[in-house]
C-alpha cells in the first residue's frame, strides 16, 4: 500500500509569484486535507477536498485554492505569494465522508520558502 | 471555537524517565482526540487516539485518557527512550466540523542517554 506522497520536497519562490504543490493520496482514500505548518507551530487547516469538491475551509484567504482530481490526488495553489507563506505544507488523506472521524495519514510535506 | 492548548517545551529527559505532556481542549461538539508525533524531517504520524470520554488510547508504551470533566488528554509514558525524541502534537476532530483537525503548537521532546 503506497502512502501519501507530496511534490516537490522543497521550493523557493519570490514575493508575488504563484506556486502549485501536489499530493497523491493513499490508495483507497477519497479525501485530502491540506495544512500549513509554520516553523515552531502546529499545522493549521487550509481546506479539505472530498470527491473533487471543497468540503470545508479554514481561515485562509482566497488566494489559497485547490483541486482534487478523479484519482483523488490534489493540488494546492497559492497566488500572490507573501513572505508569511513560508512554511511546511502538509497533505493528509483519509477514507470516508464528511462529519465523521476518519484517521488522516500525512505526507512528508513540501517546504516552501518565499524570499 | 475549537482549540487545543498544549504544554510548551522543549522538554529534556534522561532515558527511562517518566514523561507527561499536558493537553487541554475546547470543543463545541463531541471531539475525537489524537496525539501525533513528528520525527525530524518527516511528516506527522498518528501515535494514538480516543474517540469518546473515558477511552484510553495507547501505542508503543504511550498512553492518554480522554477526560471530559477536565477537557484533557495528557500524554504519558513510563520510561522514555532516546528514539522517542521528536515533536508531539495534540489534536482534535470535532463532530460539528468532522472534516477539520485542530492541532496544538507541539512539544519538542529530547531524551538523552
Amino acid at each position: 500500500e503506497t502512502g501519501v506522497t507530496q511534490s516537490p520536497t522543497h521550493l523557493i519562490k519570490t514575493r508575488g509569484q504563484q506556486v502549485t504543490l501536489r499530493c497523491s493520496s493513499q490508495s483507497g482514500h477519497n479525501t485530502v486535507s491540506w495544512y500549513q505548518q509554520a516553523l515552531g507551530q502546529g499545522p493549521q487547516f487550509i481546506f479539505q477536498y472530498y470527491r473533487e469538491e471543497e468540503n470545508g475551509r479554514g481561515n485562509f484567504p482566497p488566494r489559497f485554492s485547490g483541486l482534487q482530481f478523479p484519482n483523488y490526488s490534489s493540488e494546492l495553489n497559492v497566488n500572490a505569494l507573501e513572505l508569511d507563506d513560508s512554511a511546511l505544507y502538509l497533505c493528509a488523506s483519509s477514507r470516508g465522508t464528511s462529519h465523521s472521524y476518519n484517521e488522516q495519514f500525512f505526507g512528508p510535506g513540501t517546504r516552501l520558502t518565499v524570499l | 471555537g475549537d482549540s487545543v492548548t498544549q504544554m510548551e517545551g522543549p522538554v529534556t529527559l534522561s532515558e527511562e524517565a517518566f514523561l507527561t505532556i499536558n493537553c487541554t481542549y475546547t470543543a463545541t461538539g463531541y471531539p475525537s482526540l489524537f496525539w501525533y508525533v513528528q520525527y525530524p524531517g518527516e511528516g506527522l504520524q498518528l501515535l494514538l487516539k480516543a474517540t469518546k470520554a473515558d477511552d484510553k488510547g495507547s501505542n508503543k508504551g504511550f498512553e492518554a485518557t480522554y477526560r471530559k470533566e477536565t477537557t484533557s488528554f495528557h500524554l504519558e509514558k513510563g520510561s522514555v527512550q532516546v528514539s522517542d525524541s521528536a515533536v508531539y502534537f495534540c489534536a482534535l476532530s470535532d463532530t460539528d466540523t468532522g472534516n477539520q483537525f485542530y492541532f496544538g503548537t507541539g512539544t519538542s521532546l529530547t531524551v538523552i542517554p
